[in-house]
């Protein structure tokens, strides 16, 4: 119940193109979901957050689409460029954060 | 955002020796931080929960006289990694909990070799 599954685990992208990546989570209970973007060596960023409460919200190119009946969620990544190549991470939580596996996208230019 | 700092952001080592990290929380008071491990390619296993001023809790599995954690202060939270041996090379990565938001802000990581 404390899972968060992500997919793809890879994913190649145009650039200019749409990158999509979903999650999925077991416990009603969490209330905060963020996503992570991390470059190879470096810590995880924070990228955007949503709460249950919105189904949707966009900073910059950035866009996570929350559905609570279906427990999941995704990121859209509009007008993808190769500097957004990196691995992203979905997690759920509030206190504690549960990760998802990550998702390596590479962006061709 | 808020700012969290790890030092040192890489160390070599030999087999049996102690290592320490150091992880701060630099624009604000992390009353709680979160030790994690990642081996390539995969995503963060959390370690430990350490919180100001008591013991760490620890995840199942992690050996809490191996890894041990001090959080003396509301900025400051330590990782020893004791008697280190190979296999506990890795990359390790703290995050400090902004209580306001409970959003977890990480560090840059430690990279951790031991020879």
């Amino acid at each position: 119940q404390q899972q968060v599954k992500q997919s793809p685990q890879s994913l190649i992208v145009q650039k200019g193109g749409i990158s999509i990546i979903n999650c999925a989570y077991e416990n009603t209970a969490f209330d905060y979901f963020p996503w992570y973007q991390q470059f190879p060596g470096k810590g995880p960023a924070l990228l955007i957050a949503i709460r249950p409460d919105v189904s949707e919200k966009k900073e910059g190119r950035f866009t996570i689409s929350f559905n609570k009946s279906a427990k999941q969620f995704s990121l859209h990544i509009m007008d993808s460029q190769p500097g957004d190549s990196a691995t992203y991470f979905c997690a759920a939580g509030g206190f504690k954060t549960i990760f998802g596996a990550g998702t390596r996208l590479f962006v061709k230019a | 955002g808020a700012v969290v700092s790890q030092h040192p952001s890489w160390v070599i080592c030999k087999s049996g020796t102690s290592v320490k990290i150091e992880c701060r929380s630099l624009d604000f008071q992390a009353t709680t931080m979160f030790w994690y491990r990642q081996f390539p390619k995969q995503s963060l296993m959390l370690m430990a929960t350490s919180n100001e001023g008591s013991k760490a809790t620890y995840e199942q599995g992690v050996e809490k006289d191996k890894f041990l954690i001090n959080h003396a202060s509301l900025t400051l939270s330590t990782l020893t990694v004791t008697s280190a041996h190979p296999e506990d090379s890795s990359f390790y990565i703290c995050s400090g909990l902004l209580r306001s938001t409970d959003t977890q802000y990480f560090g840059p990581g430690t990279r951790l070799t031991v020879l």
